[in-house]
């Protein structure tokens, strides 16, 4: 099972664009790459989805350099209700294993 | 919101007793998860049910439990809880033929072990 790693936290200022990292160095070629946000006592929310290259949806945007030993979210402008948890994921929907993920902190 | 509903929403329970958890799944999908995630950690996988069946576990003593039924929806069940079972727990459903589609997560259930 591929590990990821990933900044324990970030801090980041409204209307900036932050862009978090993982690691995953033993991905299996079969691995998709997913995040997923999470806000306090709550389940964790599908943000987006790559294998390779580029993926774009209306809320961020996924690098992944042609290796896909790492990926970076990228969130555009972000928002103080960006706040929460952010969590990279290798595999696939049938073998979601979380890391301890990155703590976003958005201020004013 | 997503069509995956879990409940009850919050439990108490004593030292030793048992509980049981239910999960309904997002309409169309086949395949539930079952995660506890412990305050300020990542949700860690219990296990996954597939038409019916385990198909997957985690690093979990087998107090920990579950059920799929006919119409996909899942129970998980916990005997001779411990303290250090309290956490918040979260079910995923997923469509399991087609690998990289979205799970879609409840709003969890927040067990404490008093």
């Amino acid at each position: 099972l591929a590990k990821t790693t990933q900044p324990i936290s970030m801090d980041s200022y409204e209307g900036q664009e932050v862009n978090i990292t993982c690691s995953h160095n033993n991905i299996a070629t079969n691995d998709y790459i997913t995040w997923y946000q999470q806000f306090p006592s709550q389940g964790p929310r599908f943000i987006i989805q790559g294998y390779k290259t580029k993926v774009t949806n209306e809320v961020a945007s996924l690098f992944i350099p042609a290796d896909r030993k790492s990926s970076t979210l990228s969130l555009p402008r972000v928002s103080l209700s960006d706040t929460a948890v952010y969590y990279c994921l290798v595999g696939g929907n049938n073998d979601m294993r979380f890391g301890a993920g990155t703590r976003l902190t958005v201020k004013p | 919101e997503t069509g995956v509903t879990q409940s009850p929403t919050h439990l108490i329970k004593t030292r030793g007793q048992q509980v049981t958890l239910r999960c309904s799944s997002q309409s169309g999908h086949n395949t539930v998860s079952w995660y506890q995630q412990a305050l300020g950690q990542g949700p860690q996988f219990i296990f996954q049910y597939y038409r019916e069946e385990e198909n997957g576990r985690g690093n979990f003593p087998p107090r920990f439990s579950g059920l799929q039924f006919p119409n996909y929806s899942s129970e998980l069940n916990v005997n001779a809880l411990e303290l250090d079972d309290s956490a918040l727990y979260l079910c995923a459903s997923s469509f399991r033929e087609v690998v990289n589609t979205e799970a879609f997560f409840g709003q969890g259930t927040r067990l404490t072990v008093v």
